[in-house]
Order: structure tokens, then sequence, then C-alpha cells
């Protein structure tokens, strides 16, 4: 059971290039998020999804977009990245089942510097 | 004011010593609080979970939430050098998806 699948696992772009980080579970999961992880700030929701086609911005939504068409994958697209966005992405997901989101699984996280 | 504060540490005790980790909160409306753990370049995990005030254990660790105070605690007993990790309060109010996450606090376990 792989659980949570992110790739890349580093990725180093350039100020204004495009790229997506993939994230995929396999566990039927309905609730998907990304987070960033920076030093002093913690983990910061950027957009989540609470089912197919369904997606809402969390804290940092900007420069970032989501989608959400089927339910194992949720791509996080950077549209044109900037040195601000230099950070580690987790992507999670749980059963969203009952009032809450449930526990969280994540994958083990991409590493993204922009120069 | 950020919604949660942690103090992010670095907290070094020696093996078998008991730990202690804090977090406050601003947000009254917080009612499911979390700790999650999380290693070296590796995704968080979910540690404890409870969503009353009191006390929750689990094996050597136990969480201590205190709702009138806005205070959340987790605490490691016998603490082992396997310990060593990152630990991040999370909160959550009901009907929402929105975790807030602490900022973490690096503890280190010595041999």
């Amino acid at each position: 059971n792989a659980g949570v699948t992110q790739t890349p696992k580093f990725q180093v772009l350039k100020t204004g290039q495009s790229m997506t980080l993939q994230c995929a579970q396999d566990m039927n999961h309905e609730y998907m998020s990304w987070y960033r992880q920076d030093p002093g700030m913690g983990l910061r929701l950027i957009h989540y999804s609470v089912g197919a086609g369904i997606t809402d911005q969390g804290e940092v939504p900007n420069g970032y977009n989501v989608s959400r068409s089927t339910t194992e994958d949720f791509p996080l697209r950077l549209l044109s990245a900037a040195p601000s966005q230099t950070s580690v992405y987790f992507c999670a997901s749980s059963h969203g089942q009952g009032p809450i989101a449930g526990e969280l699984f994540f994958g083990e996280g991409s590493r993204l510097t922009v120069l | 004011q950020k919604e949660v504060e942690q103090d992010p540490g670095p907290l070094s005790v020696p093996e078998g010593a008991i730990v202690s980790l804090n977090c406050t909160y601003s947000n009254s409306a917080f009612q499911y609080f979390m700790w999650y753990r999380q290693y070296s370049r590796k995704g968080p995990e979910l540690l404890m979970y409870t969503y009353s005030s009191g006390n929750k254990e689990d094996g050597r660790f136990t969480a201590q939430v205190d709702k009138s105070s806005k205070y959340i605690s987790l605490f490691i007993r016998d603490s082992q050098p396997s310990d060593s990790a990152t630990y991040l309060c999370a909160m959550i109010t009901s009907g929402t998806y929105k975790y807030i996450f602490g900022t973490g606090t690096r503890l280190k376990v010595l041999a």
C-alpha cells in the first residue's frame, strides 16, 4: 500500500518558470490538501479539495493552482515561480468523513528551490 | 498574532526524561486537537488525537487539553533516542477542513 505519493522529490526552478507537483493517493480518500513548510512558519495550507471537481483556497493560495479531476490525484501548479516559493511542499489526504477531515496522511514531501 | 503558538526549541533531554511539549491557541472555536511527529526529511504522522478537555494516554504518550486556558500539551515518558523528531500540534474547528498547525518543536533525546 503506497499511501500518498509525491513527485518529484527535488526540483530546482528559475524565476518565472512553471511546473506541476504531482500527488497521488491509493486510499480512496475524499479529502486532499497541499501544505508548504518553511522554517519558523510551520505547515501552511495552500489549497484543499473535498472531492473530485471541488477545490478551495487555504491560507496561502496566491501563485498556485489546483484541480481535482479524479479521487486519486491532486496536482499543484506553480504558474510563474518566485524565490518566495522556495519551500518543502507536502500533500496530505484523509477519508474526510464525519464532522472533521480525520487523520491526515502525508506524503514524503517535495523540496523546491527557485533561483 | 498567530492562531497557534508553539515554542520551536530545540529541546535536548537525556534518555529516560519526561518531556513536555506545549501549544497555546487564540481561537476558542477550535474543537479538535492533534499532535503530529515528523522525522527529518519525512512527512508528519499522527501521534495523538483528542477533542475534549482532559487527558488521553497512549503508551508513553499523554495528550492534555485545557480549553479554558486555550493550552494543549504532549507528555512523553521514559523518552528514547527514537523519539528525536519535530512535534507539531494541530487544531481544527468542527465542520471545516482547515487544519492550523503550530511551527513545531524540535526534540533531541540524548543516549
